[in-house]
């Protein structure tokens, strides 16, 4: 059963820092991972997704590595801003249906 | 980017009383729709898979005669909370995908409080 986990579970950073937020996954037979944000009592947004044969992928400010065979995403967001201050998601699909697993999140903080 | 409603996006009912949420991708044909629940300060944990035409399949501890699914047609997927306890008070969000690979989109969620 694929099990994923995110470290840190919280973080609190000043306004432009550059920070690194961690996600491993125990079954490296993956078809793709995503990263989405989740604000507060609301939905998900989908950041990046990157496919199992694919490196890394980058949308502005922010770049999602991924590392199949150690188990390992990372997400690196640059330059950060208070409105990027929400909580973090990262899922892995198996394949099996489409179904995604997910982590159990990063709450970021960027202050002032 | 695609956009997913869930309608209500909060509803508050009487314990033993029947709620029904929708789930509508509104600018792309859906073959699956997905159905998750979030408890506060934790992740979202997969109820249910919902294919066009066919009958949902259920992650294993989750009741399908409590939790009903329906996806009648490729833009609206249906969850149906019967007999509400004040246990099944979640986040219920939806998500829904064109194809295998492809991102999921996620509705707003629906906000469920059993008194």
């Amino acid at each position: 059963k694929q099990e994923v986990t995110q470290i840190p579970a919280a973080l609190s950073v000043p306004e432009g820092e550059n920070l690194v937020l961690n996600c491993s996954f125990t079954d490296s037979a993956i078809y793709n991972l995503q990263w989405f944000r989740q604000d507060p009592g609301k939905g998900l947004t989908s950041l990046l997704l990157i496919q199992s044969s694919q490196r890394e992928q980058t949308s502005g400010r922010l770049n999602a590595s991924l590392d199949k065979s150690s188990g390992r995403s990372t997400l690196y967001i640059a330059a950060s801003q208070p409105g990027d201050s929400a909580t973090y998601l990262c899922a892995v699909n198996n394949g099996g249906g489409n179904k995604l697993t997910f982590g159990t999140g990063t709450q970021l903080k960027v202050e002032l | 980017g695609a956009v997913v409603s869930q309608h209500p996006s909060w509803v508050i009912c009487k314990s033993g009383t029947s709620v029904k949420i929708e789930c509508r991708s509104l600018d792309f044909q859906a073959t699956t729709m997905f159905w998750y629940r979030q408890f506060p300060k934790q992740s979202l944990m997969l109820m249910a898979t919902s294919n066009e035409g066919s009958k949902a399949t259920y992650e294993q501890g989750v009741e399908k005669d409590k939790f009903l699914i329906n996806h009648a047609s490729l833009t609206l997927s249906t969850l149906t909370v019967t007999s509400a306890h004040p246990e099944d008070s979640s986040f219920y969000i939806c998500s829904a995908t064109g194809g295998l690979g492809e991102t999921q989109y996620f509705g707003p969620g629906t906000r469920l409080l059993v008194l």
